[in-house]
């Protein structure tokens, strides 16, 4: 089993949707959690990150973590053919700073007009 | 705030040849730098951590002789990729994270290909 699953989809829904992107782990000493958006041939960019449980949100987006089942969740709301791109889940063991993110294969995500 | 600048964004070398790769924080210092490699469709794979002012910690399966990294700053970590040949060609991205605070910023990365 790896460390991280993620449904790599591809995800086609209309604009205006709500999308509901999902990750599993299996080592239960991650505590941190973090989203990222991908653009085709450019560098991850960050969406948003969480050391806990419950939720967090930010404008369109919230990011649910459930320790206890392990799994994790990306909610964009409204969703524009902007947010078009591959989201990739990722997590680490340590909040130091210099401990390794462990990351899903990503998720393609289109938003048609 | 926490930008990582990589470049070059796109290089072109011939087979043999050596190439660096530079991934700068701007606005915060690093103690701690990360490689990755991307391969189309795929996710990240950690290549190796570089620590300021120490040696690199290469992931299992990774040539440290043939990916070297130098953190000689707290704003500067490279890569080198020597005598390059075509299956290094790929997508190389570095990132950094400003402190506990925040999460890790992405360098916009490098397409290596190697003819």
């Amino acid at each position: 089993q790896k460390e991280v699953e993620q449904d790599p989809g591809p995800l086609s829904v209309p604009e205006g949707a709500i999308v509901s992107l999902n990750c599993t782990y299996s080592n239960s000493a991650f505590q941190y959690f973090v989203w990222y958006r991908q653009y085709s041939r450019k560098g991850p960019e960050l969406l948003m990150y969480t050391y806990s449980s419950g939720n967090k949100e930010d404008g369109r987006f919230t990011a649910q973590v459930d320790k206890s089942s392990k799994y994790i969740s990306l909610f964009i709301r409204d969703s524009q053919p902007s947010d078009s791109a591959t989201y990739l889940c990722a997590m680490s063991a340590s909040q130091g700073g210099s401990e390794k993110l462990v990351f899903g294969k990503g998720t393609k995500l289109t938003v048609n007009p | 705030g926490a930008v990582v600048s990589q470049h070059p964004s796109r290089v072109i070398c011939k087979s043999g040849t050596s190439v660096k790769i530079e991934c700068r924080s701007l606005d915060f210092q690093a103690t701690t730098m990360f490689w990755y490699r991307q391969f189309p469709k795929q996710s990240l794979m950690l290549m190796a951590t570089s620590n300021e002012g120490s040696k690199a910690t290469y992931e299992q399966g990774v040539e440290k002789d043939k990916f070297l990294i130098n953190h000689a700053s707290l704003t500067l970590s490279t890569l080198t990729v020597t005598s390059a040949h075509p299956e290094d060609s790929s997508f190389y991205i570095c990132s950094a994270r400003a402190d506990r605070g925040r999460g890790y910023t992405f360098g916009s990365g490098t397409r290596l290909t190697v003819v």
